[in-house]
């Protein structure tokens, strides 16, 4: 149980173009998404927490307009990358959170979507 | 602000051998600590979770130690196997679902 999908897995694109990620809980729904990005032999950074059906609330340093979240149902969340550029080349994976009332929420997080704008 | 670290970068065991990561975290709010393997290319997998409430919890072949006092937390790996090779992080959560992480120590496992 709390598998989390992505897609693509990898994405190469042209600079000035816009790319969409998917992020899906296959066999549970989550209120709740989060999205990070992770550079090369670096840690996770956390962008943005993806609430269903509200906005999205970004981390100080995320620009929301380049970075456009939309959580429609309990199972996708996607993640748009407007106007790439190379400097936006990474890792990009997102999490859903699990739990319910009374319960610790626990992370699961997806395979990762390796973006490479030229 | 307050962070996760860890105290080796890079960590190399014989198989067969226990592994021991350490992590240290800074805030004393924190009250979830949770251990992610991450291979190369690969999504962070959940390993081991621990509450604050408690000191020690185990899992297959792994036990997490938590020590309150001097914040500082702790994944053992028994048996190391080559497919324990990967990073591995910590990260803390507070009242928030936030999850910070650690800088990440690379196990390396030797035959």
């Amino acid at each position: 149980g709390a598998v989390v999908s992505q897609h693509p897995s990898w994405v190469i694109c042209k600079s000035g173009t816009s790319v969409k990620i998917e992020c899906r809980s296959l066999d549970f729904q989550a209120t709740t998404m989060f999205w990070y990005r992770q550079f090369p032999k670096q840690s996770l950074m956390l962008m943005a927490t993806s609430n269903e059906g509200s906005k999205a609330t970004y981390e100080q340093g995320v620009e929301k307009d380049k970075f456009l979240i939309n959580h429609a149902s309990l199972t996708l969340s996607t993640l748009t990358v407007t106007s790439a550029h190379p400097e936006d080349s990474s890792f990009y994976i997102c999490s859903a959170e699990t739990g319910g009332a009374g319960a610790q929420e626990t992370q699961y997080f997806g395979p990762g979507t390796r973006l490479l704008v030229l | 602000g307050e962070s996760v670290g860890l105290h080796l970068p890079t960590l190399s065991v014989q198989e067969g051998d226990n592994s021991i990561i350490n992590c240290a975290y800074s805030n004393s709010a924190s009250d979830y600590f949770i251990w992610y393997k991450q291979e190369s290319g690969k999504g962070p997998q959940f390993i081991i979770d621990i509450r604050s409430n408690m000191d020690k919890r185990q899992g297959q072949r792994v036990t997490v130690l938590l020590n309150k006092t001097v914040k500082h937390l702790s994944l053992q790996i028994a048996a190391t196997q080559p497919g324990d090779s990967a990073v591995y992080f910590c990260a803390e959560t507070g009242t928030a679902s936030k999850l910070t992480f650690g800088t990440g120590t690379r196990l390396q496992v030797t035959l």
